[in-house]
């Protein structure tokens, strides 16, 4: 079954600690995008790529950092500069430009910090 | 950046009453999408209406999209409980590759 996955779950970050969240789809798509989504709120996108070793910052990149080294993966970093952390983050993917079609989504890691 | 905007915020009905949100959005469109989410999931894709289009249908759901109005609505018809969740629409902006979302509206199915 073709899809996208998101691992861990659930995430615990200690104070001054970077932890990586992991994001593969097998759907053969282009592009792929990290949103942060706040309870209550909608996505707000941290970074997307729409070609492997290529990526640009979304709207609230500070503090986080991506990398696309397989077409399959896209795993984002949250780093020690991220003052607020904990959210839920969602990794997305679609076919790329121009394709005007629909996003799929992981089902999500909620990231905590403690 | 955020360019649609979901009416109501929060929408409570009875189990087999018809819901109906809106979105609003600022520019030109390529298509405007529906999805949604339940608590504490991903998202999921519900349907996509293209600019050129002013309806389409999917099963209970029902989309329409103004353009000269820069507005959509989404209709369910005979709600059921499993309907509870967040609905949010996304626009694909034209010359911009990225998704723009809206805040969402929270529908909560009483039975």
């Amino acid at each position: 079954d073709g899809g996208i996955t998101q691992s861990p779950k659930y995430l615990f970050r200690k104070e001054g600690q970077n932890v990586t969240l992991s994001c593969e789809q097998n759907l053969n798509h282009d592009a792929m995008y990290w949103y942060r989504q706040d309870p209550g709120q909608g996505l707000r996108l941290i970074y997307y790529s729409q070609i492997v070793n290529d990526f640009q910052k979304g709207d609230i990149a500070e503090g986080y950092s991506v990398s696309r080294e397989k077409k399959e993966s896209f795993p984002l970093t949250v780093t020690s500069a991220q003052k607020n952390p904990t959210a839920f983050y969602l990794c997305a993917s679609d076919p790329g430009q121009g394709a005007y079609t629909e996003a799929f989504f992981g089902q999500g890691t909620r990231l905590t910090v403690v | 950046s955020q360019q649609g905007e979901e009416d109501p915020q929060a929408l409570s009905i009875q189990e087999g009453e018809n819901a109906t949100m809106n979105c609003s959005y600022k520019t030109s469109i390529n298509n405007l999408q529906w999805y949604r989410q339940n608590s504490g999931r991903g998202l999921v894709h519900l349907i996509l209406i293209r600019s050129n289009e002013r309806e389409k249908h999917s099963g209970r759901l029902r989309v329409t999209l103004d353009t000269s109005k820069k507005s959509s609505s989404l209709l369910i018809t005979a709600s059921r409980a499993a309907d509870t969740a967040s609905y949010f629409c996304a626009t694909d902006v034209r010359d911009n590759y990225q998704l723009i979302w809206g805040a969402g509206t929270k529908l909560i199915i009483k039975p």
